[in-house]
């Protein structure tokens, strides 16, 4: 089975331009997280999608990031303007029930390697 | 808020000891507890996962669990170099909130 696509792998922007990423999932998995990695870090939630509602945004920067998932499927994650402090690693990954049990595995994509000068 | 707490390391073990990464977590109604992998460069990839309070193997590793204590641990007998990455605690907090929140991780070297 096809693993969790994410593009581009790599990213530089200048702060305060925007940018976008995109994720399809696993096929079949109702969840979908993206989470932020910092260097040096663990992935950090931002946005967790069940189907196409939001199930949990509490710790995305809203002024800022913001994300969709319109058809239940594919998921855009848009930062507009970027800061120097949003350099890090995207990572989106999906679940098959997003019930957070051991059965219920989450699996990461490549994961876009953001860069803002 | 609710927190899960790791060693950075490096943990340095030689090729064919055990190695030991620790991990605690801040809330008590935690319900499931994972360990990742990663690679330099690479995304986590699960390992091991585990929610109740004991020990729970798979081929080399094993996961160990005591919730009174707040405390997991995984366990790498017989540490090959391929073994040397990031190790990455992560845990559900249930609650209604279904994403796993991550620590720091641990880096282990294992050395030939």
């Amino acid at each position: 089975e096809a693993g969790v696509a994410q593009s581009p792998r790599y990213k530089i922007i200048e702060k305060r331009q925007s940018v976008a990423f995109w994720c399809n999932p696993i096929s079949g998995h109702a969840t979908l997280y993206w989470y932020q990695q910092i260097l040096g870090q663990g992935p950090k939630l931002l946005i967790q999608f069940q189907n196409n509602g939001v199930v949990d945004d509490s710790q995305l920067p809203k002024d800022r990031f913001s994300a969709e998932r319109l058809k239940g499927v594919d998921s855009t994650l848009k930062i507009q303007p970027a800061k120097l402090e949003d350099s890090a690693v995207y990572l989106c990954a999906s679940s098959y029930a997003g019930t957070g049990g051991i059965r219920d595995t989450q699996y990461f994509g490549p994961g876009t390697r953001l860069t803002v000068l | 808020q609710k927190e899960v707490e790791q060693n950075s390391g490096p943990l340095s073990v030689p090729e064919g000891a055990i190695a030991s990464l620790n991990c605690t977590y801040s809330d008590r109604v935690s319900q499931s507890f994972f360990w990742y992998r990663q690679y330099s460069g690479k995304s986590p990839e699960l390992i091991m996962s585990i929610y109740s309070n004991g020990d729970k193997e798979d081929g080399r590793f094993t996961a160990q669990l005591n919730k009174a204590s707040q405390y997991v641990s995984l366990l790498i007998r017989d540490s090959q170099p391929s073994d040397s990455a990031t190790y990455l605690c992560a845990v559900n907090f249930g609650t209604g909130r279904r994403a796993l929140t991550f620590g720091s991780g641990t880096r282990l070297q294992v050395q030939p």
